[in-house]
């Protein structure tokens, strides 16, 4: 099992841009999440899913937009980059909601 | 809300020494908590992690106990070793409806030196 992947590694933006960063798991989880991780601040909650077609916001969803059209994938949309979404993001699943397991990160920097 | 305070870092040790990396919480209830590793690179990795009070979280020779009258999961190991080098997050889970949510201290970044 490749476990949770997440693409691109690296992305650099200019403000205004839009992308999107792509999750997969091949752990046919129910649960997904998105956690950006700033310096000194641990990691915080985007947005989550518990199933395909079912999303809702965690605790800093502004400025980005999700999908789950598949058990599988989990893309994290940016409409319009600025550079207060500079951070590395991480993607994560789970099976039963207790242990959470995370894929490598995408390092984002919005000029 | 809830919350996970660990100790400030960054934290240098000659390989072969004795590690503790404090982590208190704040929490309703009793919520499982965990130690995650991230080493150079590389995504969060699940190290331990302890559900009930009095239980001990194991791994690659790190323990933790969940103490509920002080509200800590301290880290701990006997001897750490080059390849220890990585940054530890101590964490607590809560349920909110249908999802879980993590709550993550800041980090503390461990060089561990020959």
């Amino acid at each position: 099992n490749a476990g949770v992947t997440q693409t691109p590694k690296f992305q650099v933006l200019k403000t205004g841009q839009s992308m999107t960063l792509q999750c997969a798991q091949d752990m046919n989880h129910e649960y997904m999440s998105w956690y950006r991780q700033d310096p000194g601040m641990g990691l915080r909650l985007i947005h989550y899913s518990v199933g395909a077609g079912i999303t809702d916001q965690g605790e800093v969803p502004n400025g980005y937009n999700v999908s789950r059209s598949t058990t599988e994938d989990f893309p994290l949309r940016l409409l319009s980059a600025a550079p207060s979404q500079t951070s590395v993001y991480f993607c994560a699943s789970s099976s039963y909601r207790t242990v959470w397991y995370f894929g490598p990160g995408t390092r984002l920097t919005v000029l | 809300g809830n919350s996970v305070t660990q100790m400030e870092g960054p934290v240098t040790l000659s390989e072969e020494a004795f590690l503790t990396i404090n982590c208190t919480y704040t929490a309703t209830g009793y919520p499982s908590l965990f130690w995650y590793v991230q080493y150079p690179g590389e995504g969060l990795q699940l190290l331990l992690k302890a559900t009930k009070a009095d239980d001990k979280g194991s791994n690659k020779g790190f323990e933790a106990t969940y103490r509920k009258e002080t509200t800590s999961f301290h880290l701990e190991k006997g001897s750490v070793q080059v390849s220890d080098s990585a940054v530890y997050f101590c964490a607590l889970i809560s349920y909110t409806g249908a999802n879980s949510k993590l709550t993550f201290g800041k980090g503390i970044t461990l060089s561990v030196r020959p």
